[in-house]
Order: C-alpha cells, then sequence, then structure tokens
C-alpha cells in the first residue's frame, strides 16, 4: 500500500463550486505540504503544516484553505474554484530534523476548473 | 529572479553518454540540496540530497555541491532510456521551506 494517498486522483469542477482534495499518509510524519504543479513553474507550495496545531501559508494560499484533521490527514480546499486553479495537486509528508527533510510525495490529484 | 533556477531543456544525451543536470539558488545560507526524478504524469521521488561541497556519489548519479557559486548539479553516469524524466532540483531556504526549481527534462535515446 501507497505510504502517502491522495482523493480524488482526477476531478472536473465547474467555476465558483466548493472542492476538497484529501491526502492520508502511513509513514508517521508530523510535515505535510500541499503543493501545485504547472507547465514550466515547477512546484509550489500552498500551505504547509508541521503538526495537528500548525498551519502555515505558503507561496501562493490565495484562493485555498487547508485542515489538519489528524497527524495522518492534511486536507485542501478551494472555497470558490476558478480556472486558473486548474492544476496538479501533490501532498507531501517529511520528517523533522536536520538529514531528515526528504519529502514523500503522494500521487497527485488532477484538478480542472471549468 | 527565481529563487531555485533550472535549464528547462529539453536535455537530449545518447544512451550511455552522462548527462549534467544543473541548478542555481539565490538563498546564500541554503544548507539542504535535494534531486528529484519525476517520470511523466507520476509523482517526484527522492534521487540524492547533498549538505556539503563537494561531490557525493550513489551509483551511477553524482551530486555536486559548491556553495560559494550557489551551484548544485547532477551528473548521470551511463545514462539509460529508463533516466528519461524531468529532474528536480529542490533547495531548503533561509525560512525552513523546500523550494523547487521549475525542472529539466533529460531524454535518453536508444
Amino acid at each position: 500500500d501507497a505510504d502517502v494517498t491522495q482523493t480524488p486522483r482526477n476531478r472536473i469542477t465547474k467555476t465558483g463550486k466548493r472542492i476538497m482534495l484529501e491526502c492520508s499518509q502511513t509513514k508517521g510524519h508530523d510535515r505535510m505540504y500541499w503543493y501545485r504543479q504547472d507547465p514550466g513553474l515547477g512546484l509550489r507550495l500552498i500551505y504547509y503544516s508541521f503538526d495537528v496545531k500548525d498551519i502555515n501559508k505558503g507561496e501562493i494560499s490565495d484562493g485555498y484553505s487547508v485542515s489538519r484533521q489528524a497527524q495522518a490527514k492534511f486536507s485542501l480546499s478551494l472555497e470558490s474554484a476558478i480556472p486558473n486553479q486548474t492544476a496538479l495537486y501533490f501532498c507531501a509528508t517529511s520528517d523533522l530534523g536536520i538529514g531528515q527533510e526528504t519529502q514523500y510525495f503522494g500521487p497527485g490529484t488532477r484538478l480542472l476548473v471549468l | 529572479q527565481k529563487e531555485v533556477e533550472q535549464n528547462s531543456g529539453p536535455l537530449s544525451v545518447p544512451e550511455g553518454a552522462i548527462a549534467s543536470l544543473n541548478c542555481t539558488y539565490s538563498d546564500r545560507v541554503s544548507q539542504s540540496f535535494f534531486w528529484y526524478r519525476q517520470y511523466s504524469g507520476k509523482s517526484p521521488e527522492l534521487i540524492m540530497s547533498i549538505y556539503s561541497n563537494g561531490d557525493k556519489e550513489d551509483g551511477r548519479f553524482t551530486a555536486q555541491l559548491n556553495k560559494a557559486s550557489q551551484y548544485v548539479s547532477l551528473l548521470i553516469r551511463d545514462s539509460q532510456p529508463s533516466d528519461s524524466a524531468t529532474y528536480l532540483c529542490a533547495v531548503i531556504d533561509n525560512n525552513n521551506d523546500m523550494r523547487f526549481g521549475a525542472g529539466t527534462r533529460l531524454t535518453v535515446k536508444p
């Protein structure tokens, strides 16, 4: 079984709809991240969480919100989807400490906003 | 200026050749550096991490770091068609955030 899972894997929605992307991990890591990937722009950090009570904005948090329901679960919400949020979204986890920053990625969610 | 810069490619090398991938970063105090490989339609996976100046070898892969020049590279020896992928450079910056480059697409031709 995969250590980092994401649901759904693909989603088509309409402008203005609220959607939630979910991420679960079995690695026991405290840190979790949400990225989006766009052609030519690489991975950009949306939000990250270092533990259940810690939520931090990343580089491009506008239009997104997150919830860390448990150590193993971190969800990303688009309150009112817009077409330029069409992208590939990745969840990732990492451990604590210097030398432990390797991030382990989920399989990704392809989102299309019409 | 982007914090982590890579040539987008595509970089094309023949099978058996050495592929050289380069990355520069802007945050002088960065201490941790990573190379991820991403196959088309898949998620990134870690290939190498490097923390000290010099070379670090792992099989056919060698990471090279020069903090004075703010430069990190990845060499792939004896390149194979299965190495064809996008290679992402990542750097932990002064805020302890991991910043990714846009990636270099590598094609190894049989």
